[in-house]
């Protein structure tokens, strides 16, 4: 059972270049989530999805996009890459039962932007 | 506005002695769970502990425990028993009540813990 797994766990970017971070995970949870962590800043949500199809914006949406054409996948994708989106993007699941579940965490992606 | 507030930017902490991590939050809303997460050097967020606010009893997982307050809008985490390897950033969150499909978490900006040898 490998939970939440990230692809790649560490990228260089140069500005103005494209990417997508895969986020997969294995527990059939209907929630997932990307986040970025910056010094200082705490986690902040950027997108996050309910469900197989659908995404919604979280705090920091702006310059990313998602897609979750897949139940078991998450993808972040940044179109033109700034030097402000260097972060540790953390994507995260978890179930949707009725009540509080906490959420798993993959391991992380450490991506620079030069 | 929902917030959690985590005043301590760095703990230290003897190796075998408890120690407690400071979480407050603010929220209007009567339903609301707190999570404590820990993050090692390594990177990964592991889920440590859960309380939600209808529960009646302290949350315990084994040396966590979470020991909550209700009224003073706090949930501080106590590690019994210190560890080497407890060190780490200790994150508290607070989850959002469902409103359609809000399933959000805020976060605090964490707790630095060294354990000392």
């Amino acid at each position: 059972n490998a939970g939440v797994t990230q692809t790649p766990k560490f990228r260089v970017l140069k500005t103005g270049q494209s990417m997508t971070l895969l986020c997969a995970q294995d527990m059939n949870h209907e929630y997932m989530y990307w986040y970025r962590q910056d010094p200082g800043m705490g986690l902040r949500l950027i997108h996050y999805s309910v469900g197989e199809g659908t995404t919604a914006k979280g705090e920091v949406p702006d310059g990313y996009n998602v897609s979750r054409l897949k139940k078991q996948n998450f993808l972040l994708g940044l179109e033109s890459a700034a030097p402000s989106q260097t972060s540790v993007y953390f994507c995260a699941s978890s179930y949707s039962r009725a009540g509080f579940t906490e959420a798993f965490f993959g391991q992380g992606t450490r991506l620079t932007v030069v | 506005a929902q917030k959690i507030t985590q005043t301590q930017p760095g703990m230290f902490v003897q190796e075998k002695e408890a120690v407690t991590l400071d979480c407050t939050y603010d929220t209007s809303d009567q339903s609301y769970g707190l999570f404590w997460y820990k993050q090692p050097s390594s990177g990964e967020m592991i889920f440590l502990i859960y309380q939600g606010s209808y529960d009646e009893q302290n949350a315990t997982e084994g040396r966590y425990s979470l020991n909550f307050q209700k009224a003073r809008k706090s949930a501080n985490l106590v590690i019994s028993a210190s560890q080497l390897g407890d060190s780490a950033m200790y994150f508290c969150a607070m989850r959002e009540p469902r409103v359609g499909n809000n399933r959000k978490l805020i976060w605090g900006l964490g707790t630095s813990l060294a354990v000392n040898p």
